[in-house]
């Protein structure tokens, strides 16, 4: 079946630093990813999404490129802010649509100033 | 944006009670909506998908007699513990499916953490 795995944390940075979180996925077909956010005390919001081999997803100054060769999807920042202390989940649907989402365990990521 | 309201955020109950968690759709209609379980550093794993005015659709190795899952409106779906053991303790969070303008988006609950003593 369908599975997502990514970096464990916490992930503690200096703000301004660059940060990777690593995501890897098995799934059959051509699955769509995505990475959700999950600020302290609210519910996951969509970061960033790619449907295709080689995409790449951006918002907020967060990257991902959809690497079907490697089957990664890494998230990636050039400089971070103590605003973006939160939980990151890498996600990935098989059907195309949102019947289901398979996650994976979340990273949590800590900038300090 | 379109919200997802979730209750309660946390909730603390005795062993053989039963808790029920509401998952509402603020501002659009939601004919879908899911509800998952994490365990800690654990993914969150589906549980079962609720269709309003439908039976829920449950994912293998899911009790739905444990789980009740009620999509009454398209506004509101419940689920409700049932005779909570410690084992339930978990943390349960819903998602609602919006497919209006702007093509089909997903958006979730801020959560439930139960603990059953």
């Amino acid at each position: 079946g369908d599975s997502v795995t990514q970096m464990e944390g916490p992930v503690t940075l200096s703000e301004e630093a660059f940060l990777t979180i690593n995501c890897t996925y098995t799934a059959t077909g051509y699955p769509s990813l995505f990475w959700y956010v999950q600020y302290p005390g609210e519910g996951l919001q969509l970061l960033l999404k790619a449907t295709k081999a080689d995409d790449k997803g951006s918002n907020k100054g967060f990257e991902a490129t959809y690497r079907k060769e490697t089957t990664s999807f890494h998230l990636e920042k050039g400089s971070v802010q103590v605003s973006d202390s939160a939980v990151y989940f890498c996600a990935l649907t098989s059907s195309g649509g949102y019947q289901k989402v398979t996650f994976g365990t979340g990273t949590k990521l800590q900038v300090i100033p | 944006g379109a919200v997802v309201s979730q209750h309660p955020s946390r909730v603390i109950c005795k062993s053989g009670t039963s808790v029920k968690i509401e998952c509402r759709s603020l501002d659009f209609q939601a004919t879908t909506m899911f509800w998952y379980r994490q365990f800690p550093k654990k993914s969150l794993m589906l549980m079962a998908t609720s269709n309003e005015g439908s039976k829920a659709t449950y994912e293998q190795g899911v009790e739905k007699d444990k789980f009740l899952i009620n999509h009454a409106s398209l506004t509101l779906s419940t689920l409700t513990v049932t005779s909570a053991h410690p084992e339930d303790s978990s943390f349960y969070i819903c998602s609602a499916r919006d497919t209006g303008d702007g093509g089909e988006k997903l958006f979730f609950g801020s959560g439930t953490q139960l603990s059953v003593l």
